[in-house]
């Protein structure tokens, strides 16, 4: 089955740029999803198909995705962006299609 | 405005059985596809299943083959989960979403989610 790989943590100061990886392979031939979620509350979409951002996310939220690697940037990072970060793509490589979702990024404001 | 509520969770044995329901409003629900997703405590989250908009295709995460049953009444804007056979690894917040139309496959909007704990 297809594996995301994201770093468990992330820090950044803020007003500086975060970047959140999410490893797999050739994972640039698939669309990727980003999504927030705060402490108990339901994930929030905040990039889609790899770089779209869907209405009421700021543009401080962007993605990119290429080769082995997707990657949610959030510049400007501000202390409500503190949150858990997942990335997500739908595998229909095999005969077993299927959702998958990365491990999950805690992204700290210092 | 697009909503997404879950009910059924509870608490119930090793063994056991429970169906969530999941009531869609402020979209036409008989046109999208949806999922549902779980996260056990302190975890990430976990595709579950996922059905389309007519139940023509339906999808399984390989934890759940066999035991869970995805299932949806268009006329009762309503989409189910059927648990049986329930095991303590399937303790966790279990999240209704819709899938948007257009071919890519993602969740733009989530319910609150219901909670199931399997405990002796």
């Amino acid at each position: 089955s297809y594996v995301l790989t994201q770093p468990p943590s992330v820090s950044v100061a803020p007003g500086q740029t975060a970047r959140i990886t999410c490893g797999g392979n050739n994972i640039g031939s698939k669309s990727v999803h980003w999504y927030q979620q705060k402490p108990g509350q339901a994930p929030v979409l905040v990039v889609y198909d790899d770089s779209d951002r869907p209405s009421g996310i700021p543009e401080r939220f962007s993605g990119s995705n290429s080769g082995n690697t997707a990657t949610l940037t959030i510049s400007r990072v501000e202390a409500g962006d503190e949150a858990d970060y997942y990335c997500q793509v739908w595998d229909s490589s095999s005969d077993h299609p299927g959702g998958v979702f990365g491990g999950g990024t805690k992204l700290t404001v210092l | 405005e697009v909503q997404l509520v879950e009910s059924g969770g509870g608490l119930v044995k090793p063994g056991g059985s429970l169906r969530l329901s999941c009531a869609a409003s402020g979209f036409t629900f008989s046109s999208y596809s949806m999922n549902w997703v779980r996260q056990a405590p302190g975890k990430g989250l976990e595709w579950v299943s996922s059905i389309s908009s007519s139940s023509s295709y339906i999808y399984y995460a390989d934890s759940v083959k066999g035991r869970f049953t995805i299932s949806r009444d268009n006329a009762k804007n309503s989409l189910y989960l059927q648990m049986n056979s329930l095991r303590a690894e399937d303790t966790a917040v279990y999240y209704c979403a819709r899938v948007p139309r257009g071919g890519s496959y993602y969740n733009d909007y989530w319910g609150q989610g219901t909670l199931v704990t399997v405990s002796s």
